[in-house]
């Protein structure tokens, strides 16, 4: 089984709808991330968590917002989904213990969204 | 996303051919400075890695040269394969005390038969 595992991991859907797109990791790590690809672009961050009370907006985070259910679940939403949010979307983690290496990332497999 | 520019965006080699990718990057505080790789379908992983105490670093085919001064680091894939075929992507960043990581544009490398 995946350690970070997405789901769904397709989904069209019509502009104006809510979405919300589900990680949860078996890493036991404490920080989550979710990141959006779009071709040339790279991934760019929308929302990070660093703890279950820590949530954090990235660098394109309007029209998203997310939960940390617990430790092992970050969920993402749309509350209103519009076409250019049609992307492949990640959850990643990373450690917070002190001494190991929080700069490598552990990523899901991804959830790619089309929104028509 | 302008603290770290990664070049080219795109890049085909034969089999056999030696790779290159640059990753320019701009905060001088950043400790750790991986490769990614991401295979169509699939998240991406790290390849390999170097901290700014050494100027270079091999692991088989794969070897990360940091130039400290200019602030840039590259993945050089020597020997390259098809099964090499994959985005690469930079994401300078802090190793300890941890980031929100911001990654390169990517390369999207294709290696020919």
């Amino acid at each position: 089984d995946a350690d970070v595992t997405q789901t769904p991991r397709n989904r069209i859907t019509k502009t104006g709808k809510r979405i919300m797109l589900e990680c949860s990791q078996t890493k036991g790590h404490d920080r989550m991330y979710w990141y959006r690809q779009d071709p040339g672009l790279g991934l760019r961050l929308i929302y990070y968590s660093f703890d279950v009370k820590d949530i954090n907006k990235g660098e394109i985070s309007d029209g998203y917002s997310v939960s940390r259910q617990a430790q092992a679940k970050f969920s993402l939403s749309l509350e209103s989904a519009i076409p250019n949010q049609t992307a492949l979307y990640f959850c990643a983690t990373s450690e917070r213990r002190a001494g190991a290496n929080t700069g490598e990332l552990f990523f899901g497999e991804g959830s790619r969204l089309t929104v028509l | 996303q302008q603290q770290v520019k990664q070049s080219p965006q795109s890049l085909i080699v034969q089999k056999g051919g030696i790779s290159i990718i640059n990753c320019a990057y701009e905060n001088t505080a950043f400790d750790y400075f991986p490769w990614y790789q991401q295979f169509p379908g699939k998240g991406p992983a790290l390849l390999i890695a170097i901290r700014p105490d050494v100027s270079e670093k091999k692991e088989g085919r794969f070897t990360i040269s940091f130039n400290k001064s200019a602030k840039q680091f590259s993945l050089h894939i020597m020997d390259s394969q098809p099964g090499d075929s994959a985005t690469y992507f930079c994401a300078p960043n802090f190793e300890t005390s941890g980031s929100r990581l911001t990654f390169g544009e990517g390369t999207q490398l294709t290696v020919n038969p």
